[in-house]
């Protein structure tokens, strides 16, 4: 079946650590984006990108890194700059960056949270 | 297995029509239903709806929640060429340490109103 997996589901790590959040899509899409959710908040952009070997910052991209190596995987990794890392994180993709006519499909989310 | 399923896909309407998009859910452990709007990057956010029979409206924006039935809907009076935009139908339920929970999306419905 075609879509997107995100993993772990669940996540913990200590304060000053890093860590990567996997993202993985099987639509053969070239566009795929980062996404953080906290309550009472709409969905805010982290990063996203456009084609291999290229991403843009988003609303919120401090503390943030990525990579786009591989058309299928776009890995979030949250450092240790990122002064309020615990969320909700959605990885989504799309055919393009055509925002108003290409839907966006999302994964299942990684929740991710500080101790 | 969680899903939202929302109808119709598309839609094609001229200005000053009325619109209803519908969306409905299985989850375990509902919490709420949230409709986003997707015109840019990050889709934005427009309602939270977690009690039955309640309507929230906002302008010529109207949603309201079935949560005997698991459905909702989206109601947009008056339309214009500015509503032109994929409407994204989210679910969260009640998860381990979440007080948000999680989100689960359905495909969207993309709205096209003509002049």
């Amino acid at each position: 079946d075609g879509g997107i997996t995100q993993s772990p589901k669940y996540l913990f790590r200590k304060e000053g650590q890093n860590v990567t959040l996997s993202c993985e899509q099987n639509l053969n899409h070239d566009a795929m984006y980062w996404y953080r959710q906290d309550p009472g908040q709409g969905l805010r952009l982290i990063y996203y990108s456009q084609i291999v070997n290229d991403f843009q910052k988003g609303d919120i991209a401090e503390g943030y890194s990525v990579s786009r190596e591989k058309k299928e995987s776009f890995p979030l990794t949250v450092t240790s700059a990122q002064k309020n890392p615990t969320a909700f994180y959605l990885c989504a993709s799309s055919i393009g960056l055509a925002v108003s006519t290409d839907t966006q499909y999302f994964g299942p989310g990684t929740r991710l949270t500080v101790l | 297995e969680d899903k939202v399923v929302q109808s119709p896909l598309s839609l094609v309407v001229h200005e000053g029509d009325t619109v209803t998009l519908n969306c409905s859910y299985e989850v375990t452990n509902f919490r709420s239903l949230l409709w986003y709007k997707q015109e840019k990057k990050a889709p934005t956010f427009l309602f939270m709806l977690t009690s039955s029979g309640i309507e929230k409206k906002s302008g010529r924006l109207s949603s309201i929640l079935d949560k005997k039935e698991l459905f909702s809907i989206l109601n947009i009076t008056a339309t214009q060429t500015g509503d032109s935009a994929i409407y994204l139908c989210a679910v969260t339920n009640l998860n381990y340490g979440g007080s948000q929970g999680n989100l689960i999306f359905g495909k969207g419905t993309k709205l096209s109103v003509k002049p």
